[in-house]
């Protein structure tokens, strides 16, 4: 069955320090992945999506990036954190289902 | 480009009553749409989903949708809700070709009395 891991589950950062959230999936093979973002109270933005490795396609230009080193692991990234940077991240595949998502906090 | 709207950011019912979520997109063709939960803490869950065929979706914990094309519309509908269905409720729509992103709506809180 396909399934998705996304860790850590929780975060928080110092204001200035680097991120890097995994996404990982299984039992599927080329899956299109994406990374969200939701703010409290809010929808989700998207935040980047692939289409297969070192393909990032970026919607919002911001303090983020997204890399693809392998067919399914997909990693959302800053060299230094914002406290905007803080909210709910939660990656997905093929468009639809969604990881348990990592709440970061940047204080 | 689509756009998803969900016209009611809360919604309160009393357990065991009827409940439906209204969404309402914009798309010049036929789209992919969605119903989600998210209880809080939690990434999303997939309820239903409408691809193609029978308007009338079933989907997990009891709920259904029915796509409208003349009202561009895809409410969610639980006849008898329960306590645990109170959540947030997301839906999505996603072009029916192409490049497959698709765009949420601002969700809608549904609050469950006993």
């Amino acid at each position: 069955s396909q399934t998705i891991h996304q860790w850590p589950a929780t975060l928080v950062q110092p204001v200035g320090s680097p991120l890097s959230l995994e996404c990982t999936v299984e039992g599927t093979s080329n899956p299109n992945l994406y990374w969200y973002r939701q703010a409290a109270g809010r929808g989700l933005q998207l935040l980047f999506y692939s289409v297969g490795i070192g393909q990032i396609s970026s919607e919002v230009p911001q303090n983020l990036s997204a890399s693809r080193p392998q067919d399914r692991q997909f990693i959302l990234s800053s060299k230094k954190l914002l406290l905007s940077d803080s909210g709910f991240y939660l990656c997905a595949f093929n468009g639809y289902t969604f990881g348990s998502g990592t709440r970061l906090t940047v204080v | 480009a689509q756009s998803v709207t969900q016209p009611d950011i809360h919604i309160t019912v009393s357990e065991g009553a009827s409940l439906e979520l209204r969404c309402n997109y914009s798309y010049g063709a036929t789209p992919y749409l969605f119903w989600y939960v998210q209880s809080p803490g939690q990434g999303l869950q997939l309820l239903l989903k409408y691809f193609s065929g029978d308007t009338l979706v079933q989907g997990i914990k009891g709920f259904e949708a029915e796509f409208k094309r003349s009202q561009s519309s895809f409410n969610l509908r639980k006849p008898s809700v329960h306590w645990s269905d109170a959540a947030e409720y997301f839906c999505a729509v996603a072009p029916s070709g192409g490049s497959y992103i698709p765009t949420f709506g601002r969700g809608t809180s549904l609050i469950v009395h006993p």
